[in-house]
């Protein structure tokens, strides 16, 4: 079975200040990806970044980067500079295919 | 690009009406398309996977007949809820895979639908 863990219902950040968000997984494959999507109060969901299982450099996508730890199922998000269009509800998924989601993540960012 | 719009974004109708729901790829041709719904502070629940060309495949526990599901074109699916009920109501979500494209395992979401019924 293919499960994804996300244990921080919520958090909160002060501008400018970096957060990490925790994500584990369980899957039997080999060949798969992990994803993070945000979800604004427009409830618009967002591909913020994305990472292959098979490469072991960690995906950056400008303020944002992954911490993937393949042999411990790990797939962190860290929001660096954070600012307050950031805040939303951050989901990990796991693909592809049928994607598998966590319960989600509500990131507040505090001015 | 990778662009999915979903029209209505929200529609309210008596009870035992029904209800269609666009979803469209604007900038990619997509054969894949899911279907979720989503409650106030949850996540994602996977309703269906839409195939074009072929009948949907419905996850447990979501009635085929009340959710119907159309996927005509690579860039079309649509969503009926039949003879809704205040039940239905909720937030439904579409996604679709970019078809022979570079990030084809990924799924781009629409804007959502919001559903009430009365």
């Amino acid at each position: 079975a293919q499960t994804v863990t996300q244990s921080q219902p919520e958090m909160s950040v002060q501008e400018a200040e970096t957060v990490t968000l925790s994500c584990t997984y369980d899957t039997s494959e080999n060949n798969y990806y992990l994803f993070w999507y945000k979800q604004p109060p427009s409830r618009q969901m967002i591909l913020v970044i994305r990472q292959e299982a098979y490469k072991q450099q960690n995906a950056t996508e400008n303020r944002f980067s992954v911490n993937f730890q393949k042999a411990a199922k790990s797939f962190s998000l860290k929001i660096s500079d954070s600012q307050l269009g950031d805040t939303a509800m951050y989901f990990c998924a796991l693909g592809p295919g049928q994607f598998y989601f966590g319960t989600g993540t509500s990131l507040t960012v505090i001015p | 690009g990778a662009v999915v719009s979903q029209h209505p974004s929200r529609v309210i109708c008596k009870s035992g009406t029904s209800v269609k729901i666009e979803c469209r790829s604007l900038d990619f041709q997509a054969t894949t398309m899911f279907w979720y719904r989503q409650f106030p502070k949850q996540s994602l629940m996977l309703m269906a996977t839409s195939n074009e060309g072929s009948k949907a495949t419905y996850e447990q526990g979501v009635e085929k007949d009340k959710f119907l599901i159309n996927h005509a074109s690579l860039t079309l699916s649509t969503l009926t809820v039949t003879s809704a009920h205040p039940e239905d109501s909720s937030f439904y979500i579409c996604s679709a895979n970019p078809t022979g494209l570079m990030y084809q395992e990924t799924q781009y979401f629409g804007p959502g639908t919001r559903l009430l019924v009365l």
